[in-house]
């Protein structure tokens, strides 16, 4: 069965930097999800999409923006990044009520 | 606000031994409880979900209660093995359930099942 995909895998990113990561839900999935967890922490809801809407927002930075496009993919655009932004970022997709996850993009900021 | 709590942090077990995890919310509203497993730096597999209408879940080993009214859920693992370590998160819904709602995360158990 499909699985959400997630891209890249790994980034290695200097501070003031940008990235940007990928996030291709399970199809017919209407929504998407973006989770930050950072090392030995529990996983912190950033922001959904729903019908490539924004649909509701966490604890995200100003400094990161999000879409979801017309093929319900999801990019996730971080900019001015910090040390502290080193992380592992999910991406969830549903369809009613169960989330699925992604791998995760583990980004490491130097 | 919602808070999720998670009893024991960390957990070890011999192979073959029956276990509880415990999962505890403070708003009982939810909509929906879902319990992960999370291997080190990998991605959350799901493996049990629990809508407030349901009280358990069961899929092969694995059992999940939910008591809305106490506010608490169970994952009950029986016969573990060694493939059962992971870190085991749950996860819970607000009860305005539309597709936007945000998951809060309880802190995860650590579960570690010794050959």
């Amino acid at each position: 069965a499909a699985g959400v995909i997630q891209s890249p895998r790994h980034l290695i990113k200097e501070k003031r930097e940008t990235a940007t990561l990928k996030c291709y839900p399970i199809p017919r999935h209407d929504t998407v999800y973006w989770y930050q967890q950072g090392p030995g922490q529990d996983p912190q809801f950033l922001i959904s999409f729903y019908e490539k809407m924004q649909s509701d927002k966490g604890s995200i930075p100003d400094r990161f923006s999000a879409q979801q496009f017309s093929d319900y993919h999801s990019e996730l655009n971080m900019s001015s990044l910090e040390l502290g932004d080193s992380a592992l970022y999910f991406c969830a997709s549903s369809l009613s009520n169960e989330q699925f996850f992604g791998p995760g993009t583990r980004l490491t900021v130097l | 606000k919602q808070e999720v709590t998670q009893i024991p942090a960390a957990l070890s077990v011999p192979e073959g031994e029956n276990l509880v995890l415990n999962c505890s919310f403070t708003d009982s509203a939810i909509y929906n409880l879902q319990w992960f497993r999370q291997d080190p730096g990998k991605g959350l597999t799901s493996l049990l979900l629990i809508q407030s209408s349901q009280r358990e879940q069961t899929s092969g080993r694995l059992n999940a209660s939910l008591d809305k009214s106490s506010g608490r859920s169970t994952l009950y693992i029986a016969a573990s093995q060694p493939g059962d370590s992971a870190t085991y998160l749950c996860a819970v819904w607000g009860e305005m359930k539309t597709s936007y709602d945000k998951v809060i995360f309880g802190p995860g158990t650590s579960l570690s099942v010794i050959p």
